[in-house]
């Protein structure tokens, strides 16, 4: 079956580094997204990787190695507005989006 | 960027009644939208793709006469929730892609309207 894998959640310190994983087994790949979803919230586009290696944007970046199914998304210079949850998607060989359950992410000051 | 408007935000029923949830681009055509159930701590669940002018693809599971699609136009699509009953309360999300943008664009969400059946 197609399957994606994050952590549940995590907790990282205002200022710091913080990398969230993603590991995926989907049938085909077309590309993998980063969404951020605030509590309540729908979520919000941040990152899309089709081709291995790093895309940045600002404080965030997104990494994927095709080969490993594996993806991060690093947030650096954290800021308590980026508590949130994080999802990872996989678009599979039909395009249908197959989404993570999403990682918790809690920033203390 | 592209805005998506999801109306209303949240809705209290009673037991069989229905309801409708809206979903329009604001500012670009989607021939293509797509309706999303979240419960609490879990994913996103895509519950039917709305294809204007055709009929909704449903995914597996999910019953095409409880969860009536209709997207009369390039930046409508509604989502009516039939005889709805407490299991159905949750988080529903649309979403649309620019027309044109193929299947790799940017996925736009709408604010999600929050249903609870009493």
């Amino acid at each position: 079956g197609q399957n994606i894998d994050q952590p549940t959640e995590m907790t990282a310190t205002e200022g710091a580094i913080v990398q969230i994983n993603c590991t995926y087994q989907t049938s085909g790949f077309n590309g993998l997204f980063w969404y951020q979803q605030h509590a309540g919230e729908a979520p919000t586009f941040l990152s899309y990787n089709v081709l291995d290696g790093l895309e940045e944007k600002g404080r965030f970046s997104s990494f994927l190695s095709r080969s490993k199914g594996y993806s991060y998304l690093l947030l650096k210079e954290l800021q308590m507005k980026d508590s949130a949850s994080y999802l990872c998607a996989v678009s599979d060989s039909n395009y249908q989006l197959i989404w993570g359950a999403g990682t918790k992410l809690i920033i203390k000051p | 960027g592209a805005v998506v408007s999801q109306h209303p935000s949240w809705v209290i029923c009673k037991s069989g009644t229905s309801v409708k949830i809206e979903c329009r681009s604001l500012d670009f055509q989607a021939t293509t939208m797509f309706w999303y159930r979240q419960f609490p701590k879990q994913s996103l669940m895509l519950m039917a793709t709305s294809n204007e002018g055709s009929k909704a693809t449903y995914e597996q599971g999910v019953e095409k006469d409880k969860f009536l699609i209709n997207h009369a136009s390039l930046t409508l699509s509604t989502l009516t929730v039939t005889s709805a009953h407490p299991e159905d309360s949750s988080f529903y999300i649309c979403s649309a892609r620019i027309t044109g943008t193929g299947d790799h664009g940017e996925l736009f969400f709408g604010e999600g309207s929050r249903l609870t059946v009493l």
